[in-house]
């Protein structure tokens, strides 16, 4: 009962950096989330994917793309790491009648941007 | 848009207190309000929720009523245990996506 995969759980990057968070999930649900999580923030919204082929942006998406490769996979990319981007990020994922109904999240993956 | 504010933490009890965990939103409409609980080291998951005022959403001894004339959802349990320690999160259903508040962590002693 795999639910939501992320991987990687834990990265280094040095600043300037690429990399790719990836993001699955096995419910056949229609929506997709990315989150970061910071100390003292909490959870703010990256960008999200209402249904497969859409994308939007969040609060923060500033330094980030999405990629909603099909209705299971949603990837994250950094395309040039800050340190700024240090946090733990989350994917989510939500049935019909999105967010309304329960969000079901992967267990993060640990970021640490030198 | 739709925001929530909850109380900072962290909230240090002994076993069997009574918990409370405010939390206030401001929201357009009557949206659905739920907490999630996220313990060490993992995601965060579903504690209970409600859907229109007066609604009252329960799961594991915990409780919370939606209140549209406080704007509030706070969080109680009457007996709290060591295994309850962990963040708790209150959040605001908005367009397509979830707000989620600050989270208070909540650690139980013996």
């Amino acid at each position: 009962n795999a639910g939501v995969t992320q991987t990687p759980k834990f990265q280094v990057l040095k600043t300037g950096q690429s990399m790719t968070l990836q993001c699955a999930q096995d419910m056949n649900h229609n929506s997709m989330y990315w989150y970061r999580q910071d100390p003292g923030m909490g959870l703010r919204l990256i960008y999200y994917s209402a249904s497969e082929g859409t994308t939007d942006k969040g609060e923060v998406p500033n330094g980030y793309n999405v990629s909603r490769l099909n209705k299971r996979e949603f990837s994250l990319r950094l395309e040039s790491a800050a340190p700024s981007q240090t946090s733990v990020y989350f994917c989510a994922s939500s049935g019909s009648g999105g967010p309304s109904r329960e969000l079901f999240f992967g267990e993060g993956s640990r970021l640490t941007v030198l | 848009g739709n925001s929530v504010t909850q109380m900072e933490g962290p909230v240090t009890l002994s076993e069997e207190a009574f918990l409370t965990i405010n939390c206030t939103y401001t929201a357009t409409g009557y949206p659905s309000l739920f907490w999630y609980v996220q313990y060490p080291g993992e995601g965060l998951q579903l504690l209970l929720k409600a859907t229109k005022a007066d609604d009252k959403g329960s799961n594991k001894g915990f409780e919370a009523t939606y209140r549209k004339e406080t704007t509030s959802f706070h969080l109680e349990k009457g007996s709290v245990q060591v295994s309850d320690s962990a963040v708790y999160f209150c959040a605001v259903a908005g367009f397509q996506k979830l707000v989620f508040g600050t989270g208070t962590r909540l650690l139980v002693s013996p």
